[in-house]
């Protein structure tokens, strides 16, 4: 089965400050990698995935994530933080068939 | 608003009783999904629907958990002779699964019910 871990559990940082959260997963096979974020009481929104090809992923406002397969890792980054980024990432992996699974989040808070 | 509602938003009930809660996904999904998210955890997978076809169950799923999708429409779930511990946010979400591979599947969650067992 797989699981997901983030290293992180909350993350302060000040606006234009640089990004990275980490993910690693653990399954030996072929996965499909995928960052969430939530906003303040708003739902669960998919902010970017990879599932083949570059993996070096693109996705809204700025995000990005590479996947390393060598090392199983699948880190969020973003170059300038903005207020408005201040939400709970999740990452969440699935191979096959099999549901997403979550990693247990990391809160992001980011001060003017 | 992704289009994925989720009744009530929040339960209140004391223990020992039964609550049901619903989920309505995105017309066209044929997958429906529900999880589970206790604070300071991301969400856990309880169990999911292919159109009316309950394909998969968690071990969390105890017995006194039962889902339904009757037509492969909305969804239920519903909690019997509730317990303390099974305070938590209820999420569901769905999607469209056209192919065989998982990567290309995008859920769109609903904003979830919230239940406290008192």
């Amino acid at each position: 089965a797989q699981s997901v871990s983030q290293h992180n559990h909350h993350v302060i940082l000040s606006e234009a400050a640089s990004l990275e959260l980490g993910c690693n997963y653990s399954y030996g096979g072929t996965v499909n990698l995928f960052w969430y974020v939530q906003y303040p009481g708003q739902h669960l929104q998919l902010l970017l995935k990879y599932f083949s090809g570059d993996p070096l992923v693109k996705g809204i406002k700025g995000f990005e994530a590479e996947f390393i397969k060598s090392k199983f890792s699948f880190n969020l980054r973003k170059p300038s933080v903005q207020w408005s980024d201040t939400a709970e990432y999740f990452c969440a992996v699935n191979a096959g068939n099999t549901p997403l699974v979550f990693g247990k989040g990391t809160r992001l808070s980011v001060i003017a | 608003d992704t289009g994925v509602s989720q009744n009530p938003r929040h339960k209140i009930t004391k223990r020992g009783q039964n609550v049901t809660f619903r989920c309505d996904p995105i017309s066209e999904h044929n997958r429906l999904y529900w999880y589970r998210q206790t604070l300071g955890q991301g969400p856990e997978f309880l169990t999911y629907f292919q159109n009316e076809a309950q394909l998969e169950k968690s071990r969390l799923l105890s017995d006194r958990f039962s889902a339904e999708r009757p037509k492969g429409s909305f969804s239920t779930l519903e909690i019997q002779r509730t317990e303390q511990g099974d305070s938590a946010m209820y999420l569901c979400a769905s999607s469209l699964r056209t192919g065989t591979s998982s990567g290309d599947e995008k859920l769109f969650f609903g904003s979830g019910t919230q239940l406290s067992v008192l």
